[in-house]
């Protein structure tokens, strides 16, 4: 199993500016996602982080808005830039390890985002 | 493309009832089945797996089965208390797909009462 470490918790910031989450995994793991779940829904998939290399993004999602690092095997951001009410979501960090295709996905405990 | 489609909720029950959420899915290759839990304010948490048809996943006093000739991996408990409260998702991970990405469904919240 994986721990992952999320933050921060949750966050309020004002329209125009932005924040940046930060994933830890106690392990090191093979893939990296970033999900958001706006309130009452399901989880959409932002991206894949890949190590080293540019992230892959998800249709509807895009660099510019969702800058995505991940260094190493263990760490990775994720950056709302310019944000809008419309970016007010929980965001979620998930790892999923050897084997990927048959294990399951950790998920840290997420970023509630409030943008005023 | 995969998919996964689940009972809309809210589900609300009395303790000690017998909870059924549906889950139906499709996809192109043998995908791996799973059912997650979010309790309030939480992220998600593994609540129980089945990689091949037929497996039962177990955890909690909660089970599933995976059916292919149904495709299917409904989620069952005997006896819910007020803690399973939640809201629960089921995923299907295809190892052939390429990002082994987990589709997820649409969620079910289940309201259970004292």
């Amino acid at each position: 199993s994986a721990v992952i470490s999320q933050k921060p918790s949750r966050d309020i910031c004002q329209r125009g500016t932005s924040l940046t989450i930060q994933c830890q995994v106690d392990s090191q793991v093979t893939m990296m996602f970033w999900y958001r779940q706006q309130p009452g829904q399901s989880l959409t998939l932002i991206a894949t982080a890949n190590q080293g290399s540019e992230a892959t993004y998800e249709s509807g999602f895009v660099i510019d808005k969702f800058p995505i690092s991940r260094p190493n095997l263990t760490f990775s951001t994720l950056t709302v830039s310019n944000m809008s009410p419309e970016d007010s979501s929980i965001y979620l960090c998930s790892a999923r390890g050897q084997g990927t295709g048959y294990t399951e996905a950790f998920f840290g405990q997420g970023t509630r985002l409030t943008v005023v | 493309g995969n998919s996964v489609t689940q009972m809309e909720g809210p589900v609300t029950l009395s303790e000690e009832a017998f909870l059924t959420i549906n889950c139906t899915y499709t996809a192109t290759g043998y995908p791996s089945l799973f059912w997650y839990v979010q309790y309030p304010g939480e992220g998600l948490q593994l609540l129980l797996k089945a990689t091949k048809a037929d497996d039962k996943g177990s955890n909690k006093g909660f089970e599933a089965t995976y059916r292919k000739e149904t495709t299917s991996f409904h989620l069952e408990k005997g006896s819910v208390q007020v803690s399973d409260s939640a809201v629960y998702f089921c995923a299907l991970s295809d190892p052939q797909a390429a990002g082994n990405k987990l589709t997820f469904g649409g969620g079910t919240r289940v309201l259970v009462k004292p």
